[in-house]
């Protein structure tokens, strides 16, 4: 059964540094892999979608990366803000109805 | 503006009684899909569908209903059967068709559903 872990669970940081968060899946056999940004009370708004051939995917400040051989996807956020404060979801999808896994996410504060 | 509506924002249930989530789609979406999200929790897959008039239990499906009589629409019955529903509900739509299997899930804004 797939699982999904994020780490760390909680972050905090001034404004300016270079971040990275982690998500590791237990089964490489995935169609997709995901990040999400959740603002409190609020749905998710899609970050980045990498295919399973994919390597990496960039937009704007943010690259994600994908290694299916080791189970790891890493989202990396350059020259924070705290607009980017959040909670931010990795997501593993198995096939291609798009059924997502979720990870318990990462939540993220930018301090000015 | 295209998007997810989903209905009510709070909600509240009393012991024994079904209640009924609204989620409404103008994106043309095929396939529609409802979480649920527990604090500190991701979210779980509660029903999916993929066309109109057809869809599939998710993981935790045990307690609530689905129907999918029209393309925008999807809407999700928590019963009573149901006996912990206090949680974040979220609705979320995804193009189906070829090149769009690529396409990231859209998501509404939730309901937030307790027990009275």
């Amino acid at each position: 059964k797939q699982e999904v872990t994020q780490i760390p669970a909680a972050l905090s940081v001034p404004e300016g540094e270079n971040l990275v968060l982690n998500c590791s899946f237990t089964d490489s056999a995935i169609y997709n892999l995901q990040w999400f940004r959740q603002d409190p009370g609020k749905g998710l708004t899609s970050l980045l979608l990498i295919q399973s051939s994919q390597r990496e995917q960039t937009s704007g400040r943010l690259n994600a990366s994908l290694d299916k051989s080791s189970g790891r996807s890493t989202l990396y956020i350059a020259a924070s803000q705290p607009g980017d404060s959040a909670t931010y979801l990795c997501a593993v999808g198995l096939d291609s109805t798009d059924k997502l896994i979720f990870g318990t996410g990462t939540r993220l504060q930018v301090f000015p | 503006d295209g998007g997810i509506t989903q209905s009510p924002k709070y909600l509240f249930r009393k012991e024994g009684q079904n209640v009924t989530l609204s989620c409404e789609q103008n994106l043309n979406h095929d396939a529609m899909y409802w979480y649920r999200q527990d604090p500190g929790q991701g979210l779980r897959l509660i029903y999916y569908s993929q066309i109109v008039n057809d869809f599939q239990k998710g993981d935790i499906a045990e307690g609530y209903s689905v129907s999918r009589e029209k393309k925008e629409s999807f809407p999700l019955t928590v019963t009573s059967a149901q006996k912990n529903p206090t949680a974040f509900y979220l609705c979320a739509s995804r193009t189906g068709r070829g090149a769009g299997l690529g396409q990231p899930q859209h998501f509404g804004d939730g309901t937030r559903l307790s027990i009275l």
